[in-house]
């Protein structure tokens, strides 16, 4: 398809297990974002990606959090010792260009829902 | 620190009626806003979006309102189909920095 994937779209694991979740962003699309999104909570950002690079990282919460992006395209998200606090929607989304205005929209994938028991 | 907010959780219109969504935000460094729409077990959709230098954006039925001064931003939606009934969030960016800012959400129920 032609949109943002986010892949497992359900995920169920034990406290103190170590998790990844996978984002493809849209075809040429420079800038990634993923987002972490509580129940009754907007989005929240995590880390924003420019090519490989993580740009800014300033929204993960702790060093138990980490992403990878090797060659600008597909992301990954991973997840150290999770806790029952890290259960969410985690949300991915692309944009063309980083920069303000037109084609800087980001488009969304439809999540993963992480359940820490 | 919720920088953006969105007061009214709920929000219930009558088919063909206007929808008014509200959002108000605390950080007068945000200088673009967006609207997006969200259905259950989908992501977010971009919606509409405004730059800080305008006051109004419009796009079919969707129209944005921008009130710097009162730091408020507005959505309307006219006329409201049943299509339209989704979750709504309203979302901001500072001049530097790629973070958007989103606010927690409107329900939107248009009813037929």
């Amino acid at each position: 398809g032609a949109g943002v994937s986010q892949t497992p779209s359900n995920k169920v694991t034990e406290k103190g297990k170590y998790v990844e979740l996978r984002c493809d962003p849209i075809s040429g699309h420079t800038a990634l974002y993923w987002y972490r999104q509580s129940l009754g909570q907007g989005p929240e950002f995590l880390i924003y990606f420019q090519g490989t690079g993580a740009a800014d990282d300033s929204g993960l919460p702790n060093d138990r959090f980490f992403a990878v992006r090797p060659e600008g395209s597909v992301s990954t998200l991973k997840i150290q010792r999770t806790e029952r606090g890290d259960s969410a929607v985690y949300l991915c989304a692309s944009s063309l260009t980083s920069s303000p205005g037109q084609g800087n929209e980001q488009f969304f994938g439809p999540g993963t829902r992480l359940t820490v028991l | 620190d919720q920088q953006v907010k969105q007061n009214s959780p709920s929000l219930s219109v009558q088919e063909g009626r206007i929808s008014i969504l509200n959002c108000d935000y605390t950080n007068s460094m945000f200088d673009y806003f967006l609207w997006y729409k969200k259905y259950p077990a989908e992501g977010p959709t971009f919606l509409i979006s405004i730059s800080s230098i305008k006051d109004k954006n419009e796009d079919g039925r969707f129209t944005v309102f921008l009130n710097k001064s009162a730091k408020h931003l507005s959505l309307h939606i006219v006329p409201s189909q049943p299509g339209d009934s989704a979750v709504y969030f309203c979302a901001a960016k500072k001049d530097t920095g790629n973070q958007f800012y989103f606010g927690t959400g409107t329900s939107l129920t248009v009813i037929p």
